[in-house]
């Protein structure tokens, strides 16, 4: 089992629509979460970064994190075509370790 | 501050030549990471350092793999003996003192082994 499972998608919807993004994770001992847009051939850009169960949000995203169940996930809300791009979740340990485990990253489309 | 900086940007090599890459952190950033990500995958950890100390490295990261970051500022990713398997987007992120607000990453060199 892969320590950060992410469907790899495509996913395909409509301007305006909610779009729900989502993980599992295998270990219980990863502290912090964060979720990344990439543009094609660009840097991974941080869009979301929590440390707890919970909602956080900001502006039409949404980052969820449900420790018990470790499940991640991320809503955005109102999609623009600005949004297609691919987006990757992210865990960690944290303190001295300095290694982000990654999902495969979902491609999102969204169409006008 | 631009952010984190990359150079170069693309890199064509024979298989054989030895490549170096530069990361360029943001300045008030004491930690800097490798990553490397191949198409349709996620970033894959390769090495870190706080500040000039290299604290951790993946056990992906082969002998033809070198790091440095003299004086903490500035790093260089060296591979020696580039094969095929090599040719990938490398990445470069950095963070101030873990994890919390996140990594910022670099555009990334991409190689390509021929």
């Amino acid at each position: 089992q892969k320590e950060v499972e992410q469907d790899p998608g495509p996913l395909s919807v409509p301007e305006g629509a909610i779009v729900s993004l989502n993980c599992t994770y295998s270990n219980s001992a990863f502290q912090y979460f964060m979720w990344y847009r990439q543009y094609s051939r660009k840097g991974p850009e941080l869009l979301m970064y929590t440390y707890s169960s919970g909602n956080k949000e900001d502006g039409r995203f949404t980052a969820q994190v449900d420790k018990s169940s470790k499940y991640i996930s991320l809503f955005i809300r109102d999609s623009q075509p600005s949004d297609s791009a691919t987006y990757l979740c992210a865990t960690g340990y944290g303190g001295s370790q300095g290694n982000l485990i990654f999902g495969k990253g979902t491609k999102l489309s969204v169409k006008p | 501050d631009t952010g984190v900086s990359q150079d170069p940007r693309h890199k064509i090599t024979k298989r054989g030549q030895n490549v170096t890459f530069r990361c360029d952190p943001i300045s008030e950033h004491n930690r800097l990471y490798w990553y490397r990500q191949t198409l349709g995958q996620g970033p894959e950890f390769l090495t870190y350092f706080q500040n000039e100390a290299q604290l951790e490295k993946s056990r992906l990261l082969s002998d033809r793999f070198s790091a440095e970051r003299p004086k903490g500022s500035f790093s260089t990713l060296e591979i020696q003996r580039t094969e095929q398997g090599d040719s990938a987007m490398y990445l470069c992120a950095s963070s101030y003192q873990g994890e919390r607000g996140g990594y910022t990453f670099g555009s990334g060199t991409r190689l390509t082994v021929v």
